[in-house]
């Protein structure tokens, strides 16, 4: 199984809405990561994690909130987003072989 | 910090012909390279990599890949190129970052349209 899922596939949230996109992975790696995807822009890397452990901070705003329950999980906490973080949202993971398998991303729009 | 690069914005092939995407590389010591392909509104899926050994590289549906180390390139070939395989192509490098912790640093991308 090589499988990053992510959900939900497409989610439209106001300014002022609390939401959460979620990513997993049963592959048993170790690093996962959340990267920021503009239209025909490549992939902006956001977030490391690294055993549970926040390891990278790619100097992200607070209003985009990392969470790393356990080894199979990642979750990206959204708060009070403005219009211009609308995006493709794709979670990956990677340990061992050397790449990284990437999911099929939540597309985001802020009303 | 390494980087690479992708010169053509987008290369368009006639198909059954052969297609090469360009990326050049910029590391300290020896590099981790990668090839990604991206359909509309989809991820990211891994085609091949580059870690050491041979300097041609096989990966999935017929794409490879020919290192060079000498022009720190990292060139995607396909010998026939199919309407399929029209997309968004990516070439990317592993760096360490400052907390010992790899990341995967992507070209800007190259759109590849196979006409019929």
């Amino acid at each position: 199984d090589t499988e990053v899922t992510q959900t939900p596939k497409h989610l439209v949230m106001g300014m002022t809405n609390k939401k959460s996109l979620k990513c997993e992975q049963h592959m048993g790696h170790r690093a996962m990561y959340w990267y920021k995807q503009k239209a025909k822009k490549p992939p902006e890397l956001m977030f490391v994690y690294s055993y549970e452990k926040l390891s990278i901070n790619e100097s992200v705003p607070s209003r985009f909130s990392p969470e790393c329950p356990n080894s199979s999980l990642l979750n990206l906490h959204l708060h009070a987003l403005q219009p211009e973080d609308s995006a493709l949202y794709l979670c990956a993971s990677s340990q061992g072989p050397p790449e990284a398998f990437f999911g099929q991303g939540t597309r985001l729009t802020v009303v | 910090a390494q980087s690479v690069a992708q010169p053509e914005d987008q290369v368009n092939v006639a198909e059954g012909n052969p297609l090469t995407v360009k990326c050049t590389y910029s590391v300290s010591g020896n590099p981790y390279l990668f090839w990604y392909v991206q359909y509309p509104n989809r991820g990211l899926q891994f085609l091949l990599k580059y870690i050491t050994g041979d300097n041609l590289v096989k990966g999935s549906y017929g794409f490879e890949a020919e290192f060079n180390k000498s022009q720190t390139s990292f060139h995607l070939k396909k010998p026939s190129a199919l309407v399929s395989d029209s997309a968004l192509y990516f070439c990317a490098v592993r760096d360490m970052g400052t907390s010992g912790t790899y990341k995967y640093i992507f070209g800007t991308g190259t759109r590849l349209k196979v006409l019929a």
